[in-house]
């Protein structure tokens, strides 16, 4: 029972490249969620998919895209990376909007 | 917008201690309120989800309240153990698009 797994864990960066963090979910889920972890600013929501077919941006998308690919998979691209987004990414899904919520175990990603 | 507060920041016991752990939010139109462990280096781990229309809920050692008029929600943890050391988080789910504003979160220590 895996519930909701991102690649890669870890990732450096160069300034200026791109990479694609990949989710996936075996729940079942609609709605799924990409967020950051900052020390001393919590978690902040990046982007958001209600159900498959759907994205929105949350609080801080700039610099991010995302794909919501099909129910299961939904990926957040960073076109060109700088390194104010290093940080740590959270993927996370749930049944419906204000339903429990269940996170990955993180992809630590750093830019230099 | 929804501010989510946590205190304490940090909190240290001997172990068999009961404890409180206590998060704040400033918008009391909430969906939900989840409470969350973080291990170092981990992702979020889902403790307890208490809907708006609820007063509490319990699993295991675990107990959590909500009192929606008064903006507050309680962690009590009874007889701490070192494997309770962990970041607590707690995130209050509202708005149009029922989006989790989390806290800071409470670093737990249980000392043998």
């Amino acid at each position: 029972n895996a519930g909701v797994t991102q690649t890669p864990k870890f990732q450096v960066l160069k300034t200026g490249q791109s990479m694609t963090l990949q989710c996936a979910q075996d729940m079942n889920h609609n709605s799924m969620y990409w967020y950051r972890q900052d020390p001393g600013m919590g978690l902040r929501l990046i982007y958001y998919s209600a159900s498959e077919g759907t994205t929105d941006k949350g609080e801080v998308p700039n610099g991010y895209n995302v794909s919501r690919l099909n129910k299961r998979e939904f990926s957040l691209r960073l076109e060109s990376a700088a390194p104010s987004q290093t940080s740590v990414y959270f993927c996370a899904s749930s049944e419906g909007y204000g339903t429990e919520a269940f996170f990955g175990q993180g992809t630590r990603l750093t830019v230099v | 917008k929804q501010e989510v507060t946590q205190i304490p920041a940090a909190l240290s016991v001997p172990e068999g201690e009961n404890l409180v752990l206590n998060c704040s939010f400033t918008d009391s139109a909430i969906y939900n309120l989840q409470w969350f462990r973080q291990d170092p280096g981990k992702g979020l781990t889902s403790l307890l989800l208490i809907q708006s229309s609820q007063r509490e809920q319990t699993s295991g050692r675990l107990n959590a309240s909500l009192d929606k008029s008064s903006g507050r929600s309680t962690l009590y943890i009874a007889a701490s153990q070192p494997g309770d050391s962990a970041t607590y988080l707690c995130a209050a789910s509202g708005g149009s698009n029922y989006k989790l504003t989390f806290g800071k979160g409470t670093l737990l220590t249980v000392n043998p």
